[in-house]
């Protein structure tokens, strides 16, 4: 297992149009986090997943993201109707239910042009 | 409001000499704390954590310092080397309910550059 793995590292694309992320946690990880970082910020926290179960969404996520874990493995994320403030690193991470140590992918770096 | 504050958003350190981040928090009930390293278009790395019924613990070049009466904590490096120069971020982590729910709450960063 090499780790949490994030697709694709980089997405360009025009406003108004979806994108979907993949996240691919470690294995045997339960927990799965999606965090979005700007420029001079610390991550901000999306939304988590306990296996398939979405415990938990930010007020930060508005109607337009949408994310599951269908199997409890792999995660998307999807955002309708992109807008240029959705521009920012989306990071996924993972975690051992019994641990808080986090492990994040690379991230996928979005531009909204 | 700023739950995870690192008041310094940058620090110049050289090399062979050790560094110090600092991080204060305001919630008392947060119970453990990370240590993040990040490099430019990569994920946070995890660095080192710390309970808050320790007031030190020690990963080879890296120490983390928690005061809780100050609601204060530290990470030294030491002896730094240019490799470490990255963005270091501080994270709290409260339990949300019974179920063992976490969260992490993050601080803005502090860019650590080490020079030759």
């Amino acid at each position: 297992d090499t780790g949490v793995s994030q697709n694709p590292r980089h997405k360009i694309t025009k406003r108004g149009q979806n994108v979907t992320f993949r996240c691919d946690p470690i294995s045997e990880h339960n927990r799965l986090y999606w965090y979005r970082q700007t420029l001079g910020q610390g991550p901000e926290f999306l939304t988590y997943f306990q296996n398939e179960a979405q415990l938990e969404k930010s007020r930060l996520l508005s109607d337009r993201f949408s994310a599951e874990r269908p199997k409890g493995s792999f995660s998307t994320l999807e955002i309708q109707r992109t807008e240029q403030g959705d521009s920012a690193m989306y990071l996924c991470a993972s975690s051992l239910q019994e641990n808080t140590e986090a492990f994040f992918g690379q991230g996928t770096r979005l531009t909204v042009v | 409001d700023q739950q995870v504050k690192q008041n310094s958003p940058s620090l110049s350190v050289q090399e062979g000499r050790i560094s110090i981040l600092n991080c204060d928090y305001t919630n008392s009930m947060f119970d453990y704390f990370l240590w993040y390293k990040k490099y430019p278009a990569e994920g946070p790395t995890f660095l080192i954590s710390i309970s808050s019924i320790k007031d030190k613990n020690e990963d080879g070049r890296f120490t983390v310092f928690l005061n809780k009466s100050a609601k204060h904590l530290s990470l030294h490096i030491v002896p730094s080397q240019p490799g470490d120069s990255a963005v270091y971020f501080c994270a709290a982590s409260v339990c949300l309910s019974a179920g063992n729910n976490r969260k992490l709450i993050w601080g803005l960063g502090t860019s650590l550059a080490v020079n030759p």
